[in-house]
């Protein structure tokens, strides 16, 4: 089965700088990777997500890359604000699997 | 309004007394899926379903029953609840598995003694 991993666990920022976050997937098959935000006491909720046939997605200070090869996909947050406090989970989907990363804690420094 | 909901939202519970956590989605969704969230383990999943009376094993099924005898509604049950399985849970939603986006629901934090 698919197994995802996700780095860092614990990333801390100023406000203003980037983020990124990176996961590794092992399922070949894999076609389909969401980035999910959750905040706290929250449920999470898909914030962005690409598929195998595109190697970038970008939604305005958020962009996603992934490289099919390397099985590697990231998320990228641009000019940073406290608001974009919170923890997000990658995934990645087969026609017959679904993983998450254990997801990564943001903290956003005013 | 679109949504997936939980209930309850808040349980604590003694070892060994039979519960259920209903889930109910009002956006005709084909695929049904309960979470554990633990701290340092992220989302793993329980039981899925692909649509009405089919269900699968998720990564750590042990101890829980679920059942799709309606579109709808995908309860999760605890025949005998133990503190192992104090955790937050979530239900989620999508059109179909795969490559859609997955609708969760509030999430129910459930406390075993």
């Amino acid at each position: 089965g698919e197994n995802v991993e996700q780095h860092p666990s614990t990333l801390s920022v100023q406000e203003g700088d980037s983020a990124v976050i990176k996961c590794t997937y092992s399922d070949s098959a894999s076609n389909y990777f969401p980035w999910y935000k959750q905040e706290l006491g929250k449920r999470p909720q898909l914030i962005i997500d690409i598929r195998s046939n595109v190697g970038e997605k970008k939604d305005q200070r958020i962009a996603v890359t992934l490289n099919k090869t390397a099985k590697h996909f990231s998320l990228h947050i641009t000019e940073t604000q406290p608001e974009d406090s919170a923890v997000y989970f990658c995934a990645a989907s087969s026609p017959y699997d679904m993983r998450f990363g254990a997801g990564t804690r943001l903290t956003v420094k005013p | 309004e679109a949504q997936v909901t939980q209930n309850p939202r808040y349980l604590i519970t003694v070892t060994g007394k039979k519960l259920t956590v209903t889930c109910s989605q009002n956006m005709n969704h084909e695929y049904m899926s309960w979470y554990r969230q633990d701290p340092g383990l992220g989302l793993r999943q329980i039981y899925y379903s692909m649509n009405v009376e089919v269900t699968d094993k998720g990564d750590v099924p042990e101890g829980y029953k679920v059942s799709r005898k309606e579109k709808r509604n995908f309860p999760l049950i605890l025949e005998s609840p133990s503190p192992n399985q104090t955790s937050l849970y979530f239900c989620a939603s999508s059109l179909d598995f795969g490559v859609y986006e997955q609708y969760f629901g509030p999430g129910t934090r459930l406390t075993v003694t």
